[in-house]
């Protein structure tokens, strides 16, 4: 069935270094991805659409120059973090959905837990 | 292999229908639990939370989720469900740190409501 898979599974990295998570449908084409986020004791936020061939669409209080989403191909979506901080230290995952399908579950990658020391 | 599952894959009810959706979890220990809605062309919703405390958790749109330790459930339930409750209903798991997965999602039930 369709998956989608997310990369790396758990990152550390130091406070001001950037950070790419990928985002990739395995067997499917997908127009339109969803970036989340999770800290600790609460539950997924949405923080922006990724459309392929465009600009994402950031969700309030989402900085755009913080959060890059590039999705250049119907496959792969990728979120960076950039000059990461220690309060970006949360759980990243992404969900996508096959296109032309409306009926098609959507499908969820396995997330991504970056710690910023 | 540890797992979030959901007993339906597509509901269909007639408005003021009452509505129970299943959810069961293989993991041991301390759990969160969430049910999320997608509604069609949006993105995911919070509809409740269980962390701890009083099982009968209420939450937004008339919805309301038990979660029972015994049985590893965590159904969700509405008494009378609308035609605007059409969407996909995810339940989820934030399981214990011992498993080493973060955020784990069942795959989703469709719910149509006819009018």
């Amino acid at each position: 069935g369709a998956v989608v898979s997310q990369h790396p599974s758990r990152v550390i990295c130091k406070s001001g270094t950037s950070v790419k998570i990928e985002c990739r449908s395995l067997d499917f084409q997908a127009t339109t991805m969803f970036w989340y986020r999770q800290f600790p004791k609460q539950s997924l936020m949405l923080m922006a659409t990724s459309n392929e061939g465009s600009k994402a669409t950031y969700e309030q209080g989402v900085e755009k120059d913080k959060f890059l989403i590039n999705h250049a191909s119907l496959t792969l979506s990728t979120l960076t973090v950039t000059s990461a901080h220690p309060e970006d230290s949360s759980f990243y995952i992404c969900s996508a959905r096959e296109e032309g399908f409306n009926n098609s579950p959507l499908h969820f990658g396995n997330g991504t837990r970056l710690t910023v020391t | 292999a540890q797992s979030v599952s959901q007993h339906n894959h597509h509901v269909i009810l007639s408005e003021a229908a009452s509505l129970e959706l299943g959810c069961n979890y293989s993991y041991g220990g301390t759990v969160n639990l969430f049910w999320y809605v997608q509604y069609p062309g949006q993105h995911l919703q919070l509809l409740l939370k269980y962390f701890s405390g009083d099982p009968l958790v209420k939450g937004i749109k008339g919805f309301e989720a038990e979660f029972i330790k015994s049985k590893f459930s965590f159904n969700l339930r509405k008494p009378s469900v609308q035609w605007s409750d059409t969407a996909e209903y995810f339940c989820a798991v934030n399981p214990p740190d011992n498993y080493g997965q973060n955020f784990v999602f069942g795959p989703g039930t469709r719910l149509s409501v006819l009018p």
